[in-house]
């Protein structure tokens, strides 16, 4: 079975504060990506990457940046955390090349900004 | 663009009733289409797919067909439990990239 990790369930920070959430997978995928999850949005894509070194901006990246420095691991980066960051940030990844579509999700983390 | 449209929650049942959950989407092409679910305090979990039109996902007693000629994929279960109590994500890819478009998710309450 594919095993995607968060390194946090829960995670309080302050305004201001630099936070990194981290995310590793075990399956070799391709494709890894971050969303957020807010009451009545449903989830929100913040970033993907394709490979190693690779990203792309999804819908929402004001205020993030990530990295993937090897192909199991994905990091979140708030730069500068604010209150409306206050969300659960889902991981997931892919097979990727087109092989196979569905996203395999970690357990999720949730941040509160104070 | 591509989106999913899936029916407002919640939904409350009793325990042994039968449930559908609608989902259409909006999609140039062939999507892939999914059903995710996702527990209380977890992240969320594939429950059924289906790659093409006529296709019938299946997996714990859930069913969804997918219905081209309707843009359609609605999830169905004979008889509902308590631990089905969760929140039921309609989920799309088009396959142009490997991006999901997701629904808005449906609160289901099962009541014992």
């Amino acid at each position: 079975d594919v095993k995607v990790t968060q390194s946090s369930r829960y995670l309080v920070k302050r305004t201001g504060e630099k936070v990194f959430l981290e995310c590793v997978q075990d399956m070799d995928h391709e494709n890894m990506f971050w969303y957020r999850q807010d009451p009545g949005l449903g989830l929100r894509l913040i970033y993907f990457s394709y490979d190693v070194k690779m990203k792309e901006k999804g819908d929402i990246p004001e205020g993030y940046s990530v990295s993937r420095e090897k192909k199991e691991r994905f990091s979140l980066i708030l730069e500068s955390a604010s209150t409306n960051q206050t969300s659960m940030y889902l991981c997931a990844s892919s097979l990727g090349q087109g092989l196979r579509y569905e996203q395999y999700f970690g357990p999720g983390t949730r941040l509160t900004v104070t | 663009g591509d989106s999913v449209t899936q029916m407002e929650g919640p939904v409350t049942l009793s325990e042994e009733a039968f449930l559908t959950i609608n989902c259409t989407y909006t999609a140039t092409g062939y999507p892939s289409l999914f059903w995710y679910v996702q527990y209380p305090g977890e992240g969320l979990q594939l429950l059924l797919k289906a790659t093409k039109a006529d296709d019938k996902g299946s997996n714990k007693g859930f069913e969804a067909t997918y219905r081209k000629e309707t843009t359609s994929f609605h999830l169905e279960k004979g008889s509902v439990q308590v631990s089905d109590s969760a929140v039921y994500f309609c989920a799309l890819s088009d396959r142009r990239d490997d991006k999901i478009i997701f629904g808005k998710g449906t609160r289901l309450h099962i009541l014992p």
